[in-house]
């Protein structure tokens, strides 16, 4: 059954540093999306992406990120400047249509010292 | 804002009881009602999508229904077994939007 991958599963980085998340989404699917979720905290949106250009992002999705697919299989989020405050789980999704479901990659853990 | 609850935040049961969980959303401007089962270390899984009021879903022991007029979705787990130990999430979307909302998730443990 086809699925969503992302590597690594764990990034540990320095504050400040720049880190690149990759997700493998499903291939026939049309739409991809970020989430995180702070420890103890909800899944929260942050990015959707569509036709290679942001559909939708949140307030969390600021200038220090960043979105890209750079080929026809692999979905990205740059963080260009890292904080404490980053430090989370990330999630890619992916789905087939703007309202279907959403499937979801196993998460990286980011974590920034 | 727009919110999403669960409850209860945890529950711990024996194998073979059956076992239900509440999500609340909001009413207004309601698209759709996801549920997840999310084990540790592992994709959250997709369980159901839900659109209609009155929807009712079922996949194996475990269903889902949905009041779109009062904003709530209950799923059910009939007989639970330990493999079914997991978080479940909800999560919902509005009309205009296909960003998922979530709720805190349940977080339940099956005992042998």
């Amino acid at each position: 059954e086809p699925e969503v991958t992302q590597t690594p599963s764990h990034q540990v980085t320095q504050m400040g540093q720049e880190v690149i998340l990759r997700c493998v989404p499903i291939s026939n699917h049309l739409y991809f999306y970020w989430y995180r979720q702070i420890l103890g905290q909800k899944v929260e949106f942050l990015v959707s992406f569509y036709n290679n250009e942001i559909s939708e992002k949140s307030e969390i999705f600021d200038d220090q990120f960043s979105v890209e697919r750079p080929d026809g299989s692999n979905f990205t989020l740059k963080i260009r400047s890292t904080k404490l405050e980053d430090s989370a789980m990330y999630f890619c999704a992916s789905g087939l249509g703007r309202t279907d479901t959403q499937y979801f990659g196993p998460g990286t853990r980011l974590t920034v010292l | 804002i727009l919110n999403v609850e669960q409850s209860p935040q945890s529950l711990h049961v024996q194998e073979g009881d059956s076992t239900n969980f509440t999500c609340s959303f909001p009413s207004s401007n309601f698209y759709a009602l996801h549920w997840y089962r999310w084990e540790t270390a592992k994709s959250p899984e997709a369980l159901f999508v839900m659109t209609l009021n009155g929807d009712e879903k079922k996949k194996g022991r475990i269903s889902a229904t949905l009041n779109t007029k009062e904003g709530y979705s209950y799923l059910y787990i009939k007989g639970s077994q330990p493999e079914d130990s997991a978080t479940y999430l909800c999560a919902f979307s509005v009309g205009n939007t296909d960003k998922l909302i979530f709720g805190t998730g349940t977080r339940l443990q099956v005992f042998p």
